[in-house]
C-alpha cells in the first residue's frame, strides 16, 4: 500500500512565525501535492510538483512556497504565518501513467495560527 | 470558469435508506472521474473511479457511480446506507490532458442508525 506520511498531524503558531509541513511518500511517485481544506470550500490546490526541483502554483499560492529536494519529500513552506492560514493541509501523491489522477493522501496537519 | 458542482452540501439519512449524491462537471473532451471518501478522523481515500468504458462503475463498500456523458454528471449511488457510511465525500474532475484533480466542496453525510 502507498503510505503518505505528514510529519504533523497538529500544530499551533503564532502569527509571523515560520511553519514547515513536510510530507513523505514510499511508493516513487512523480507527482507531489499540497491542498488545504476548509469547511465548505473543499480542497483547494495549493502547489503541486511533477519531478524534483520543479513546482507548479496551484489555485491558491499566496502566502505558500514548497521545496522538492528529494523525490519522496515534499513541503509545505509558510514564511510568515498569519490567522487566515488556521486550516487542515493535506499533502497527496500521485503517479505519471496511463491512469493519472488517482490521489493517494496523508492525514493532514491541522494548523492553528493564533 | 472550469469546475465541479457537488449540489447536496448535508445529507442526512437513516439506516436502510437509499444514497445519491450529485456530481457535475463543466469540462468538455474525456475526463477521468473520482469519488473520495473521508470516514471522521481519517484520511482522504479513493471510493471508486472511472477512466474508460462501463459508465456504471463499482467502488468498495456497495458503492457505485453512473457517468452520463450528455449530463456531464457522475452520481453517486448506494442502495442502502449503514451508520459506518457517515463521512464527508468528495467528487474529483481531472480536466482533458491534466493529471490534477479539481474537487468539488464535498458532502457531508450522516447516517442515523
Amino acid at each position: 500500500d502507498v503510505k503518505v506520511t505528514q510529519s504533523s498531524r497538529y500544530l499551533v503558531k503564532r502569527t509571523g512565525e515560520k511553519v514547515f509541513l513536510e510530507c513523505v511518500q514510499d511508493m516513487d511517485h512523480e507527482n507531489m501535492f499540497w491542498y488545504r481544506q476548509d469547511p465548505g470550500l473543499g480542497l483547494r490546490l495549493i502547489y503541486f510538483s511533477y519531478d524534483v526541483k520543479m513546482k507548479e502554483k496551484g489555485d491558491i499560492p499566496e502566502g505558500y512556497s514548497v521545496s522538492r529536494e528529494k523525490k519522496e519529500r515534499f513541503s509545505l513552506i509558510l514564511e510568515s504565518a498569519s490567522t487566515n492560514q488556521t486550516s487542515m493541509y493535506l499533502c497527496a501523491s500521485s503517479l505519471i501513467g496511463t491512469h493519472t489522477g488517482e490521489l493517494f493522501f496523508g492525514e493532514g496537519s491541522r494548523l492553528t495560527v493564533l | 470558469a472550469q469546475s465541479v458542482s457537488q449540489h447536496n452540501h448535508h445529507v442526512i439519512l437513516s439506516e436502510a435508506a437509499s444514497l445519491e449524491l450529485g456530481c457535475n462537471y463543466s469540462y468538455g473532451g474525456t475526463v477521468n472521474l473520482f469519488w473520495y471518501v473521508q470516514y471522521p478522523g481519517q484520511h482522504l481515500q479513493l471510493l471508486l473511479k472511472y477512466f474508460s468504458g462501463d459508465p456504471l462503475v463499482k467502488g468498495i463498500k456497495g458503492f457505485e457511480a453512473e457517468f452520463i456523458k450528455s449530463k456531464f454528471s457522475f452520481n453517486l449511488r448506494k442502495p442502502s446506507v449503514q451508520w459506518s457510511d457517515t463521512a464527508e465525500y468528495f467528487c474529483a474532475v481531472n480536466a482533458p490532458g491534466s493529471y490534477i484533480p479539481t474537487f468539488g466542496r464535498g458532502t457531508s453525510l450522516i447516517v442515523h442508525p
